[in-house]
């Protein structure tokens, strides 16, 4: 079956301006997961979703920072004010149930802030 | 939080050769998933493995979970093996905290 899809592949934008990022689970996956992969801090959590619940925000680097999904499928992370240390791989990952099961990733979204 | 080592950091080696990559973690986990992250950047999923071993093809891995290590054996490397390998974990403190990754190793396969 279709595996987890992210959209767009690429985003280029302006320092300050605002981006929307797209997150499509694998059908049935109740749980949701947001990471960046940048050069200086590597791999790291940002957010998670059990269905449409976040219990904690904690990972978001900044209040510029947020996340939402819907109809415990789709799901947007939202960078407002965007700056240069935003640039980075996000990446989106699902899994059937939360803890004590597979992770699958997406492909990402390439942000560059110029 | 959860601290998670890899090593070694870098390993180059011949097409053939076998390899041992280790992943050490601080705390009891329940999750532990190797990943093969391609040139292209996708993370592709080699194993989940909290505890007991696993074996896919030249590929297995062994997690002992009461000492806090985990290796990923390669066996008969080919050059599509090359790229980076991580260990992720999810600490079992209570709900689904996410992935803590280490930094990976980066494997190079030369003909």
């Amino acid at each position: 079956g279709a595996g987890v899809s992210q959209s767009p592949s690429n985003k280029v934008t302006e320092k300050g301006k605002d981006v929307e990022l797209r997150c499509d689970p694998i059908s049935g996956h109740t749980a949701l997961y947001w990471y960046r992969q940048s050069l200086g801090q590597g791999l790291e959590f940002l957010i998670y979703f059990q269905g449409n619940s976040a219990p904690d925000k904690s990972g978001l680097p900044s209040d510029r920072f947020s996340a939402e999904r819907t109809g415990g499928s789709v799901s947007t992370l939202t960078i407002q004010r965007t700056q240069q240390e935003d640039s980075a791989v996000y990446l989106c990952a699902s899994s059937s149930s939360g803890s004590w099961n597979s992770q699958y990733f997406g492909p990402g979204t390439r942000l560059t802030v110029l | 939080g959860i601290q998670v080592e890899q090593s070694p950091p870098d390993l180059i080696l011949q097409e053939g050769a076998n390899s041992t990559l280790r992943c050490n973690f601080s705390d009891s986990v329940n999750n532990l998933q190797w990943f093969h992250q391609n040139p292209w950047g996708q993370l592709i999923n080699l194993f989940y493995i909290p505890s007991g071993t696993k074996q896919n093809g030249r590929l297995s891995a062994t997690t002992v979970a009461t000492e806090r290590y985990s290796l990923l054996y390669i066996s008969s490397s080919q050059t599509t093996d090359s790229g980076v390998y991580f260990c992720a974990v999810e600490d079992s403190g209570g709900g689904a905290d996410g992935l803590t990754f280490g930094k990976g190793t980066h494997l190079i396969i030369q003909p």
